[in-house]
C-alpha cells in the first residue's frame, strides 16, 4: 500500500531563516511525487511535479528534491507569505494518488 | 488558475436528506476526482472519474456515489448525509496519470458542508 509521511508537522520561522521539509514515501512504482501550497479555506495550489530520483525543480524561494524514499521541499529566506501548509502527494503504480498529512509552516516577520 | 468550479461553496443540511455536489471544469482533462478533508487525516480520496460513464471508487466511498455525464462536470451525491460526513470536499482534475506525462492534479475551492 502506498503510504506518505511528513515532518515536521508544523514549523515556525523566523523572516529569512532559510530550512527544509521533509515527505518520505512508500510507493509500487513512482508515476509521480507532487507538491502543494494550501492556504487556509482555499483549495490545493500546485507546486512542482518530480518524477525520477536526482531530479530538482525550483521555483522563487522553493527548490523540491527527489531520492528514492523521500523528497524535500526547500525554503530559502522565507517571507511571511510563504506560510501556508506544505501537501506532498505521491502517484504510484498500484493506486491513485495518495496525500500526506502536511506540514504547517508559519513565517514570522 | 485551472478553471474548476464547486457549487455550492457552503451548505448546511440535517442527517438524511440527500446532498448533491457539483464540479465543473473549463480544461476539458480526463480525468476528475472527488476528494475529503479533514483534520487529521489529510486529503482522502472518495471516487473518481477516467472519463465519461467511466468512475471507480477511492479510500472512502462508503456512503457517496458519483456521475459524469459530460466531460466537463462531475457531481458527488451524498443518498443519506450522516454527521460523519461533515468535511471540506475538493474537486480536482488531471489530464493524465501516466508517468512524466502531465499528470499533476489541480484543485478547485472547496465545499464545506455542515451535517446537523
Amino acid at each position: 500500500e502506498d503510504q506518505v509521511t511528513q515532518s515536521p508537522e508544523a514549523l515556525r520561522l523566523q523572516e529569512g531563516e532559510s530550512s527544509s521539509l521533509n515527505c518520505s514515501y512508500t510507493v509500487s512504482g513512482l508515476r509521480g511525487l507532487f507538491w502543494y501550497r494550501q492556504d487556509p479555506g482555499k483549495g490545493p495550489e500546485f507546486l512542482f511535479t518530480l518524477y525520477s530520483a536526482g531530479e530538482e525543480k525550483e521555483k522563487e524561494r522553493l527548490k523540491a528534491t527527489l531520492t528514492k524514499k523521500e523528497s524535500f521541499l526547500h525554503i530559502t529566506a522565507p517571507k511571511p507569505e510563504d506560510s501556508a501548509t506544505y501537501l506532498c502527494a505521491v502517484l504510484g503504480y498500484g493506486q491513485n494518488f495518495v496525500f500526506g498529512p502536511g506540514t504547517r509552516l508559519s513565517v514570522l516577520p | 488558475d485551472a478553471g474548476i468550479t464547486q457549487s455550492p461553496r457552503h451548505k448546511v443540511t440535517e442527517t438524511g436528506t440527500p446532498v448533491t455536489l457539483r464540479c465543473h471544469q473549463t480544461e476539458n482533462h480526463r480525468y476528475m476526482y472527488w476528494y475529503r478533508q479533514d483534520p487529521g487525516h489529510g486529503l482522502r480520496l472518495i471516487h473518481y472519474s477516467y472519463g465519461v460513464k467511466d468512475t471507480d471508487k477511492g479510500e472512502v466511498s462508503d456512503g457517496y456515489s458519483v456521475s459524469r455525464s459530460k466531460t466537463e462536470d462531475f457531481l458527488l451525491t451524498l443518498e443519506s448525509a450522516t454527521s460523519s460526513q461533515t468535511s471540506v470536499y475538493f474537486c480536482a482534475i488531471s489530464e493524465s496519470q501516466l508517468a512524466g506525462d502531465d499528470n499533476e492534479q489541480f484543485f478547485g475551492p472547496g465545499t464545506r458542508l455542515t451535517v446537523l
